[in-house]
């Protein structure tokens, strides 16, 4: 069965300043897709960024990049140059995508807060 | 393009009733999942329409139900309301099933049960 783990229940950050949040996942499927999303006070999930298992190079999205480490089974979310509207819950997500098992499973998140 | 729009937003229900919870797809995307939350569990997977028929379930009891109509339009319902029901139910519209990274959320509906 999949599973993910953000281990950080809350981080801070200078605004301006980068930061790194982290996932692990464990999966025994040789296929599958890393999330990202984000999910302000509004309660709307807003996707940020993919990572598929073949992909070579590290997804990126503006000022989102994944750091992904396929043997460590890590998906780590950088945030570069942080703004106060970053300021929300992350969630971490994996879709096993070679089998019948076509939802998301989420990590427990992590709450960012950026600083003035 | 108009976003995933979920009615109604908020919601109060008393133990014992039923509830029905609407979602209207982005156009031209086929596949609706629905998604609880809450601060205990986390977020954890309902069920998934595509093309009208339920593709998978996550663990759920009986008493949570949807259905898919032909315009991709779903609706969930819960009967036999518990205190446990309270969330944010979300639900997520693709292109295709399985198309993960294509999943764009609606806004949610908050289900307060009373």
């Amino acid at each position: 069965a999949q599973k993910i783990t953000q281990t950080q229940p809350g981080m801070f950050v200078q605004e301006k300043e980068a930061v790194t949040l982290d996932c692990t996942y464990d999966t025994s499927d040789q296929s599958y897709g890393l999330f990202w999303y984000k999910q302000p006070s509004s309660g709307e999930m807003i996707f940020l960024i993919y990572q598929g298992s073949y992909d070579e190079q590290n997804a990126t999205e503006g000022r989102y990049s994944l750091n992904f480490q396929k043997a460590r089974k890590s998906a780590n979310l950088v945030i570069s140059a942080s703004q106060l509207g970053d300021s929300a819950m992350y969630f971490c997500a994996m879709r096993e995508l070679s089998g019948s098992a076509r939802q998301l499973t989420f990590g427990s998140g992590t709450q960012l807060t950026v600083l003035p | 393009k108009a976003g995933v729009t979920q009615t109604p937003r908020y919601l109060i229900k008393t133990r014992g009733q039923q509830v029905t919870l609407s979602c209207s797809p982005i156009s031209g995307h086929r596949s609706v999942s629905w998604y609880q939350q809450t601060p205990g569990q986390g977020l954890q997977f309902l069920f998934e329409y595509f093309s009208e028929t339920q593709r998978n379930k996550g663990n759920f009891p009986g008493r949570f139900s949807g259905r898919q109509f032909s315009n991709s339009r779903s609706e969930m319902n819960v009967s036999t309301l518990e205190l446990g029901d309270s969330a944010l139910y979300l639900c997520a519209s693709s292109y295709t099933s399985g198309g993960a990274y294509e999943q764009y959320f609606g806004p949610g509906t908050r289900l307060t049960v009373t």
